[in-house]
């Protein structure tokens, strides 16, 4: 079955630096979700890359993939308060099909002010 | 209002007793899922339905059951609770892209 691997684990920053999260593919990867979620609360989708080499951003969010690699990286800009929680990657199973995804265990963020 | 519901949002049960938590969604969507988040294990898939008459067993189905009443339920039981079921309990759907998630339930079973 396929793991992911997030690293770091965790992640304390001082506000207005540039941090960035990995999740590495045991398998070949298929299509890469990257989630947010506030502690104790539900995920809140960031976005999906599919193709290698592919890089999308959200305000000060990039996410990029690594396809040789098996691997996806989450950089954040100039990090503020509201950045924090836990981040955490999903991968579609083999096929092309993200009918069931797999996490990683999550990388905690803090954003000291 | 949001896309997808859980109840409870927290509950406490005792060993033994039946318990069942409940999702209901609004986005349409034929794929729902039950997944539980444990410190340090991250999220681990409880069993999953692409439409009403499709169950599927996910990685830790043992000691839970399901079932799909329409295509926006999907409801999630413990037949004899037990307290390492003690978990966050997340709701999903999605029409084969990105799964959304429901607030979730935090259970603790005493």
């Amino acid at each position: 079955s396929q793991e992911l691997e997030q690293s770091p684990q965790s992640l304390i920053v001082q506000e207005g630096k540039n941090l960035t999260i990995n999740c590495t593919s045991s398998k070949t990867l298929y299509g890469l979700y990257w989630y947010k979620q506030k502690y104790g609360e539900g995920l809140i989708f960031l976005m999906m890359l599919q193709k290698g080499g592919e890089e999308k951003s959200h305000e000060k969010i990039t996410a990029k993939l690594d396809e040789k690699k098996q691997q996806s990286s989450l950089h954040i800009t100039a990090s503020q308060p509201s950045h924090a929680g836990i981040y955490l990657c999903g991968a579609g199973s083999s096929g092309g099909s993200n009918y069931k995804l797999t996490f990683g265990k999550g990388t905690l963020l803090t954003v000291n002010p | 209002d949001a896309d997808v519901t859980q109840t409870p949002r927290n509950r406490i049960t005792k060993t033994g007793k039946r318990i069942m938590l409940e999702c209901s969604q609004t986005k349409g969507h034929d794929r729902m899922y039950w997944y539980r988040q444990d410190p340090g294990l991250g999220l681990r898939l409880i069993y999953y339905s692409f439409d009403v008459k499709d169950i599927n067993k996910g990685e830790i189905s043992d000691g839970y059951s399901v079932s799909r009443q329409a295509q926006a339920k999907f409801s999630l039981s413990l037949e004899s609770a037990i307290p390492n079921q003690t978990a966050l309990y997340f709701c999903a759907t999605s029409d084969g892209g990105e799964q959304y998630f429901g607030p979730g339930t935090r259970l603790t079973v005493t």
